[in-house]
């Protein structure tokens, strides 16, 4: 079965320090893998995207990192804001489903001053 | 930019009504999507539309149906709001042709509660 999960379900952090969030997926085949931020009562924004060549993508403070070998995802924030507050949910698309998405249940960042 | 809209941002209805939630978007994407959001549950897909008057059931359609009769608004209709149905309703829109970046893009989210 495809599933996505994630780990930590939540975390907090201070504000300046730098963080890492996993997943993990058992998507097959596998097509690509985006990390997405979701503010409190708003849509998911994208964050990054990656195919299955691509091993690591940068957004300003936000780096993704993937392991398609061991089917493993981070990202990892660095000098961490309070704006960063927010879910950061993992999704993973299969090869031949243009849009069937398989969504990670998400980890809740809080980042206090 | 990308932007899809929701009709409401917060809607309250008692069992048994019929509620309609509407999603618009400006990029003429081919397709477009209607997700549940609950806690500890991710989203989940409840109905998709790939063009003008076609859907495909998703995962949980239960209890939904849609409509499509423009390329650009998309509905969802709750023919008879149960409880169980009261969560986060979050729209979605992308280009239909296939590419291993194609994105969906989100609305803002629909925050239903059935009493």
């Amino acid at each position: 079965k495809n599933q996505v999960e994630q780990s930590p379900q939540s975390l907090i952090i201070l504000e300046g320090k730098n963080c890492t969030l996993q997943c993990n997926y058992t998507v097959s085949p596998f097509s690509n893998l985006r990390w997405y931020k979701q503010d409190t009562g708003r849509g998911p924004v994208s964050l990054t995207i990656m195919t299955f060549s691509e091993n690591t993508k940068s957004n300003g403070r936000y780096t993704a990192t993937l392991d398609a070998d061991t089917k493993q995802s981070s990202l990892h924030i660095t000098a961490s804001q309070l704006s960063d507050s927010a879910s950061y949910i993992c999704v993973v698309s299969a090869t031949g489903s243009s849009y069937k998405l398989i969504f990670g249940s998400g980890t809740r960042l809080l980042v206090r001053p | 930019d990308v932007k899809v809209t929701q009709s409401s941002r917060y809607l309250v209805k008692r069992t048994g009504e019929k509620v309609f939630l509407e999603c618009v978007q400006d990029m003429d994407h081919e397709n477009m999507f209607w997700y549940r959001q609950d806690p500890g549950l991710g989203l989940r897909l409840i109905y998709f539309s790939y063009d003008v008057k076609m859907k495909e059931k998703g995962d949980i359609p239960e209890g939904y149906s849609v409509s499509r009769e423009k390329k650009e608004r998309f509905s969802l209709i709750l023919e008879s709001a149960s409880t169980n149905q009261t969560s986060m309703y979050l729209c979605a829109s992308s280009f239909r042709n296939y590419r291993p970046n194609n994105e969906q893009f989100f609305g803002p989210g629909t925050r239903l509660t059935v009493l």
